[in-house]
């Protein structure tokens, strides 16, 4: 069974740039999930789909953040314009439906430097 | 609200030592408990998880968590570590509605 993929793997930008990244979750699984994870912390939660729809996204800064998961399958994470503080690794995890004993399965992340 | 606190940033430990990584969390809610373990260069994967039932719960590489409701704990133990066990290792909590909430980590380095 293929894993949570995610690209690009790196990404550099400057600051007032912007940056998108891809998920492709884990085939079947109805809950899609980004985190943000700075540097010596733990993954923090930006929103939650169930399949197109979104369930949580209370801790996304939708001022620069935007997400869309097109048919249920495929996800997009969009920083514009990004800051110095964005800089970290971006996850994407899928779970088989959004109850809360599923396993998440996550991706290998996606690290970014804002210069 | 929930959150969770690894009491440990870093763990050095040697080869065969026994280990205990510390995790209290809060909540207003029941909430289910997981660890997870990210090996260098790889993503999170889950190692063990609480749900229901008997409070201590074990992984298929030796690790094991007792939940104690009454201290608000689950801390993760093995009594003999091997250097691939080398790793950082997040306590999470979920909540009902199936948000997670993590720790900031503790790195678990062992040395021969």
């Amino acid at each position: 069974e293929a894993g949570v993929a995610q690209s690009p793997r790196y990404k550099i930008i400057e600051k007032r740039q912007s940056v998108a990244f891809w998920c492709n979750p884990i085939s079947g699984h109805a809950t899609l999930y980004w985190y943000q994870q700075i540097l010596g912390q733990g993954p923090k939660l930006l929103i939650q789909f169930q399949n197109n729809g979104v369930v949580d996204d209370s801790q996304l800064p939708k001022d620069r953040f935007s997400a869309e998961r097109l048919k249920g399958v495929d996800s997009t994470l969009k920083i514009q314009p990004a800051k110095l503080e964005d800089s970290a690794v971006y996850l994407c995890a899928s779970s088989m439906d959004r109850v809360s004993t599923d396993t998440q399965y996550f991706g290998p992340g996606t690290r970014l430097t804002v210069l | 609200a929930q959150s969770v606190t690894q009491l440990d940033s870093q763990v050095p430990v040697f080869e065969e030592a026994p280990v205990e990584l510390r995790c209290n969390y809060s909540s207003s809610v029941s909430v289910y408990l997981f660890w997870y373990v990210q090996y260098p260069n790889q993503g999170l994967q889950l190692l063990l998880k609480y749900l229901s039932g008997s409070t201590l719960v074990e992984s298929i590489n030796g690790f094991e968590a007792e939940f104690n409701k009454s201290q608000t704990s689950f801390h993760l133990r093995k009594p003999s570590v091997h250097i691939s066990d080398t790793a950082e290792y997040f306590c999470a909590v979920k909540d009902g509605a199936g948000k997670s909430t993590f720790g900031d980590g503790t790195t678990l380095t062992v040395k021969p």
